[in-house]
């Protein structure tokens, strides 16, 4: 069966500093990946999405940046984090058309102090 | 650009009591799914819908396909502690073929 890992699950990190969010996809070849930010409270807002290896689409515009250099990894990336930065950050996976179903790691909490 | 528009944003009811939860597309959807996120939990699949007017259910929950497969409707009867949580809907965007969540309905419940 399919498993999604992402890490660490939570994280504090001061303005100004860098941001790395892993996440990888077992018993699956060549899923569509994600990264959705959820404020608290609030609905889940796209980031990025792959449908392959180094082919990454960007949803906003912000300071972060998302790499795929393996075709079950996906990471999420900031040279300098923002305040507004923090949030809930979840990694997802789905085969096949991008409207099909998604399954979503259990995330990670961003606090940026 | 299509949106996928969901009400209410939150609900609050006493345990027994029934919860409805709306969502409504600009454009045709091909389908609707729906979503279940716990308080501190991350988003889990429920249910697809795919089929104009096709009503579906899970024990005590009903989901619900309008017939010009625009809109849809989760429905929990006799709602439980265990209920709580967010409900999103999502359907996928014609052309850039992505899946778009609406904004959820939380859900809160009084034992």
């Amino acid at each position: 069966s399919q498993t999604i890992h992402q890490w660490p699950a939570t994280l504090v990190q001061p303005v100004g500093s860098p941001l790395s969010l892993e996440c990888t996809v077992e018993g699956t070849s060549n899923p569509n990946l994600y990264w959705y930010r959820q404020a608290a409270g609030r609905g889940l807002q796209l980031l990025f999405y792959s449908v392959g290896i180094g082919q990454i689409s960007s949803e906003v515009p912000q300071n972060l940046s998302a790499s795929r250099p393996q075709d079950r990894q996906f990471i999420l990336s900031s040279k300098k984090l923002l305040l507004s930065d923090s949030g809930f950050y979840l990694c997802a996976w789905s085969m096949g058309h991008l409207g099909n179903t998604i399954y979503f790691g259990e995330g990670s909490w961003l606090t940026v102090v | 650009g299509q949106q996928v528009m969901q009400i209410p944003q939150y609900q609050h009811v006493q345990e027994g009591e029934d919860f409805t939860t709306y969502c409504n597309s600009s454009t045709t959807l091909s389908n609707i799914q729906w979503y279940k996120q716990r308080p501190g939990g991350h988003p889990v699949f429920l249910i697809q819908l795919v089929k104009s007017g096709e009503v579906k259910k899970q024990k005590r929950l009903t989901f619900q396909f309008g017939e010009a497969k625009k809109n849809s409707s989760l429905h929990i009867t006799a709602t439980q502690t265990t209920d709580v949580g967010t409900y999103f809907c999502a359907g996928p965007i014609q052309g850039a073929q992505k899946l778009v969540f609406g904004q959820g309905t939380r859900l809160t419940i009084n034992p």
